[in-house]
């Protein structure tokens, strides 16, 4: 059973752009959530979709968006990028309709260097 | 507003010595507790989810408890493949998401 694909693994941008991130789901996993880490805050929450709905936000600026396709395929958008938007951003889904396992099966990220 | 606090930040044990870490919480109202085992360049690795006090969660050498405000993670007779960063996250009544810890970097010498 293949687990969560992210794309890019790694990438470089420069300050002022903008960057799409790419996160497909387990098979049949409806839910898919993302999450930032850096090494000074931790794992963060950024959004969480189920069924192409955005049904929780984090307390990230209006940079960062997302949406989710109806094939339960994830992006997320980070708009006018800074310097401090360097980070891993990981990609989870849940098979659990009303999320109340908390089982996250997290892919290996898309690391993000914002020079 | 939710929080967890992990401690100690960074452990390091010698193979076969067995240790605990803790994760302090607090939530208005907890619907899980749990834990991801975190690998250098991966992605957490769920190990277990706890939901009320006295509750207890077993595997290989890995247990985890729960209390009204904290939980822990003891590892016995541990090996060096256990070394990683282990995180603890709380989901309150209602939400779809997660708080996570800051982490625990377990290393374990051979």
């Amino acid at each position: 059973k293949a687990g969560v694909t992210q794309t890019p693994r790694y990438l470089i941008k420069t300050r002022g752009q903008q960057v799409t991130l790419s996160c497909s789901p387990i098979s049949g996993h409806r839910s898919v959530s993302w999450y930032q880490q850096t090494p000074g805050q931790g794992l963060q929450f950024l959004f969480e979709y189920f069924s192409e709905t955005q049904r929780n936000k984090g307390n990230f600026p209006g940079r960062f968006s997302g949406r989710q396709f109806s094939n339960s395929r994830s992006e997320m958008n980070v708009s006018t990028l800074e310097l401090g938007d360097s980070a891993l951003y990981l990609c989870a889904s849940s098979r659990s309709r009303d999320f109340n396992t908390g089982e996250l099966f997290f892919g290996e990220g898309s690391r993000l260097t914002v020079l | 507003e939710d929080q967890v606090t992990q401690s100690p930040e960074a452990l390091r044990l010698q193979e076969g010595e067995s240790s605990s870490l803790n994760c302090s919480y607090t939530v208005s109202g907890l619907r899980g507790l749990f834990w991801y085992r975190q690998d250098p360049g991966k992605g957490p690795e769920f190990l277990f989810t706890l939901y009320s006090a006295g509750e207890e969660k077993e595997k290989e050498r890995l247990k985890a408890t729960l209390t009204k405000k904290e939980s822990f993670l003891h590892i016995t007779a541990p090996k060096p493949e256990d070394s990683a960063t282990y995180l603890c996250a709380v989901q309150a009544e209602g939400a779809q998401k997660l708080v996570f810890g800051q982490g625990t970097r377990l290393t374990i010498n051979p």
